[in-house]
C-alpha cells in the first residue's frame, strides 16, 4: 500500500512564484487535510475535504486554494508564494466514521523554502 | 475553540529513564477525541493512540502508557526504560467528534525528547 503520496519532497520558490503540492492516497479515505509544520508551532490545519467537491478553510488559509476533484486527489495551491510560506508541509486522510474518528494518515511531507 | 497546550518543548533523558509527556487541552464539547503522534528524525507523523471522552481508563502499551484525567483536561504520555529510539518530537492532538467536520486536529506545540545513551 501506498497508503497517502505527497510530491515533490523539497521545493525552493522565488517570493510571488506559484505552485502546487501535490497529495494522492489509495485507501478511499473520505477526509483529506493539509497542515503546516513550523518550528515550536505544532502542525496548523490549512483547508480540509470530508468529500470529493466539498472543501473547507482550517485555521490558517490565507495564501492557499484546494479543490477535490476526486476522492484519490487534493493538490494545494501556492499562488503567489510568500517567504512567510515556507515551511514543512502535510497532508493526511482519514475515514469518517460515525461511531469515532479514525486516526489521520499522514504523507511524508514536502519542505518548501521561499527565498 | 479548541487548545491543545504541551508545556514542555524539550526532554533530555538518559537511557532506561522514564519519561512523562504532558498535554492539556481547552474544548468546549462534551465529546471529542484525543490522540498522541511520534514525529521521529526522519520526519514522518506516526499515529500512537486515540482516546474518546467517554473512556478514561488509563492504558499501558509495552513501554507506553497514557493517563488521561477529564476533570484536569489533561492526556498525559509516558515512556517507560526510555531508549534511544524514541527520540522525537511527540505531539498531542485533540478533535471534534461531528461527522460533517471529517477529523479536524488541533495539535500541541510538540514535545522534544533526547534520549541519551
Amino acid at each position: 500500500n501506498a497508503g497517502v503520496t505527497q510530491t515533490p519532497k523539497f521545493q525552493v520558490l522565488k517570493t510571488g512564484q506559484s505552485m502546487t503540492l501535490q497529495c494522492a492516497q489509495d485507501m478511499n479515505h473520505e477526509y483529506m487535510s493539509w497542515y503546516r509544520q513550523d518550528p515550536g508551532m505544532g502542525l496548523r490545519l490549512i483547508h480540509y475535504s470530508v468529500g470529493a467537491g466539498i472543501t473547507d478553510q482550517g485555521e490558517v488559509p490565507n495564501g492557499y486554494n484546494v479543490s477535490r476533484s476526486t476522492t484519490e486527489d487534493f493538490p494545494l495551491r501556492l499562488l503567489s508564494a510568500a517567504p512567510s510560506q515556507t515551511s514543512v508541509y502535510f497532508c493526511a486522510s482519514s475515514y469518517i466514521q460515525s461511531s469515532y474518528n479514525s486516526p489521520l494518515h499522514f504523507g511524508n511531507g514536502t519542505r518548501l523554502t521561499v527565498t | 475553540a479548541q487548545k491543545v497546550t504541551q508545556a514542555q518543548t524539550e526532554i533530555s533523558v538518559v537511557e532506561k529513564e522514564d519519561v512523562t509527556l504532558d498535554c492539556v487541552y481547552e474544548t468546549r464539547d462534551t465529546t471529542y477525541y484525543l490522540f498522541w503522534y511520534k514525529q521521529p528524525p526522519s520526519g514522518e507523523l506516526v499515529f500512537l493512540i486515540r482516546r474518546n471522552s467517554f473512556d478514561e481508563q488509563n492504558e499501558i502499551s509495552g513501554r507506553y502508557s497514557w493517563n488521561f484525567q477529564k476533570s484536569t483536561s489533561s492526556f498525559n504520555f509516558t515512556i517507560t526504560a526510555s531508549q534511544v529510539v524514541d527520540s522525537a518530537v511527540y505531539f498531542c492532538a485533540l478533535s471534534e467528534a461531528i461527522k460533517a467536520a471529517g477529523n479536524k486536529l488541533t495539535f500541541g506545540g510538540g514535545t522534544r525528547v533526547l534520549v541519551k545513551p
